[in-house]
């Protein structure tokens, strides 16, 4: 089975500063997507950002962007002039292969945001 | 547009009594998902539906959890007995798209709804 390892429990950040979050995962598939979702206090998750692995380009949305490393199986997420709404659960998620349209989840970070 | 809208929110009920989640997924959405989220834990999915189809319960523990999906539309989740260990989150999720990849340019964003929280006493 797919896994998605996030090996950050916790990160916290000042505000308008930059952070990463980590992410590494397990698959024997060529063709998959990445996802980072937000899940703040209210529980609703959101979706961030997404990477489909034929594309070499990182994605980019807005403050958000990745570092997609296949080779490495990486996907880190990168959260540029942090606000205070970025506070939240982030989750990063796969899904590919012979499962494509299943979402595996990693554990999550909990992001602190510090005025 | 509307969300995924799910019911109720919160439920708070004695082991071995039975429970039930609705959802309603966003309109036109074909695919319909389930997931269990632990407490500090990402969620994990339980069952997939293509229309009123279960294509993956592989997850689901079929002894004492049920799911339907009438019509397509809107789905149920059941627990018949409950038991202390699945006091947890239930979320549900739709998405137009099977997977991204499929059926043309398919995003593979799942949508959420807000959880239904289970405390089992």
């Amino acid at each position: 089975a797919q896994t998605v390892t996030q090996s950050q429990p916790e990160m916290s950040v000042q505000e308008a500063e930059t952070v990463t979050l980590s992410c590494t995962y397990d698959t024997s598939e060529s063709d998959y997507y990445l996802f980072w979702y937000k899940q703040p206090p209210s529980r609703q998750m959101i979706l961030v950002i997404r990477q489909e692995a034929y594309k070499q380009q990182n994605a980019t949305e807005n403050r958000f962007s990745v570092n997609f490393q296949k080779a490495a199986k990486s996907f880190s997420l990168k959260i540029s002039d942090s606000q205070l709404g970025d506070a939240a659960m982030y989750f990063c998620a796969y899904s590919g292969g012979s499962t494509l349209g299943r979402l595996y989840f990693g554990r999550g970070t909990q992001l602190t945001v510090w005025p | 547009e509307a969300g995924v809208v799910q019911s109720p929110r919160y439920k708070i009920i004695e082991k071995k009594q039975p429970v039930a989640f609705w959802c309603n997924p966003i309109s036109g959405h074909n695919t319909l998902y389930w997931y269990l989220q632990n407490l500090g834990q990402g969620p994990e999915l339980l069952i997939r539906y293509e229309n009123e189809e279960a294509v993956d319960d592989s997850q689901l523990p079929k002894d004492r959890f049920s799911a339907e999906r009438l019509k397509g539309v809107d789905s149920t989740l059941k627990i018949q007995p409950a038991e202390l260990g699945d006091s947890a989150v239930y979320l549900c999720a739709s998405s137009l798209d099977p997977a991204p990849g499929l059926a043309g340019e398919g995003t593979g964003e799942l949508f959420f709804g807000e959880g239904s929280r289970l405390t089992v006493l």
